[in-house]
Parts: structure tokens; sequence; C-alpha cells
């Protein structure tokens, strides 16, 4: 079955690390995305990506930062640069703008700060 | 600018009882709606979707009715069961491309057996 696989599921980090969070796709999108989720909050975007080698910032995008070199892949790195990455972390794809067509969503990470 | 508003939860409900989630929206020309749904420690999945005006979206029990004179887009269900116990997200593409949406802050659902 096709879908959007996150991994780790969990991940913890200490103060000053950076940690890579993996997003890969097998629905044969162009468009990938990176959201964060807070508790009580609506999602907000971090980058997105339309096309292999190419991304765009989203609305809190400091602190953060992604690559696209293969259409199946779009990491994501949580610099030292963010101060409050505690978070779930939603990477989602979509076959052309998701926003008007709807986006596929991985399971998430959920990143803590030790 | 844009802007979606949905009802605080949590919203608590007896099994079978009546559903409504309300969503309104602030926006410039005429997007498309969405819902989402999200049960607990997972993503969000799509509920359903509506592309103009009067159009009723609808999946697995869920309706909602594209309102352009009210700008609201209310999800709901006639008989809930525990199983749709999650959060909802009403969703509204931006008017840049579509590649940028705005989630509602998401309303909490309860259902009891």
């Amino acid at each position: 079955d096709g879908g959007i696989t996150q991994s780790p599921k969990y991940l913890f980090r200490k103060e000053g690390q950076n940690v890579t969070l993996s997003c890969e796709q097998n629905l044969n999108h162009d468009a990938m995305y990176w959201y964060r989720q807070d508790p009580g909050q609506g999602l907000r975007l971090i980058y997105y990506s339309q096309i292999v080698n190419d991304f765009q910032k989203g609305d809190i995008a400091e602190g953060y930062s992604v690559s696209r070199e293969k259409k199946e892949s779009f990491p994501l790195t949580v610099t030292s640069a963010q101060k409050n990455p505690t978070a779930f972390y939603l990477c989602a794809s979509s076959a052309g703008a998701g926003g008007n067509y709807g986006y596929t969503f991985g399971s998430g990470t959920r990143l803590t700060v030790v | 600018g844009d802007s979606v508003t949905q009802m605080e939860g949590p919203v608590t409900l007896s099994e079978e009882a009546f559903l409504t989630i309300n969503c309104t929206y602030t926006a410039t020309g005429y997007p498309s709606l969405f819902w989402y749904v999200q049960y607990p420690g997972e993503g969000l999945q799509l509920l359903l979707k509506a592309t103009k005006a009067d159009d009723k979206g609808s999946n697995k029990g869920f309706e909602a009715t594209y309102r352009k004179e009210t700008t609201s887009f209310h999800l709901e269900k006639g008989s809930v069961q525990v199983s749709d116990s999650a959060v909802y997200f009403c969703a509204l593409p931006m008017n840049t491309g579509g590649f940028k949406t705005i989630f509602g802050a998401g309303t909490r659902l309860f259902v009891k057996a």
C-alpha cells in the first residue's frame, strides 16, 4: 500500500544537538510538506517542496532545514538554533497543490528536548 | 487576511448522539474547504472536502456543506460512535497557489458508550 513513512516515532534531543527526522513517500507525489503541531493548536507550516531540488520556507522555518534530493524523500533537520523544538512533527505529501487536492499525512514524530 | 475559526472543544457526546462542529472562514476568492481527522497518536487523515458553494462533502457518515452566504463549513454526523473520538480540523487553502493551508485549532470529540 502507498503511504508516507515517518521515523522515528519518538525522538529525544539534548540541548545543542541537531537531529534529523525522516520522511519517505511511495505515492509518487510531487509536493511534500513539514508541519509542526503543538498541543491545542492547529498545524503550522515549516517548509514545503513542490518539486525535487526545490523548497520554500513556511511560516516558522527559523531553526529548521530541509533537503529534497529525491522525489520520495524530504528529511527535516531541527538545528540547535530552534529554541523550543519539543513538538509533534508531521510530514505530508500531495499530488499537486495540497491545499486544493488534499494532503496525505504520515503518522508523525514526537520530538522531546531532554 | 484568510482565517479559519472552529468551535472550541472538547465536545463530549453519548453514543448515537447528533454531532455538529462549527467552522467559519474568511477568504478571498472561492477556495475549496476541507475537514481532516486525527486519531490519538496519529497523523491527520482527509475526511471530506467541498470545492464550491453549496457542495456537500461526505464520508463515513460525516457531512459538511459549503455555505458561501454564511461563510461556514460545519461538520455533522447523525449518530456518533465511540470510534469517532478524535480531533477534527477544518482547513482552508490560501489563495497563494494552494501550497499553503490554514488549519483550524482543532476540536476534540469524546464519545461515551
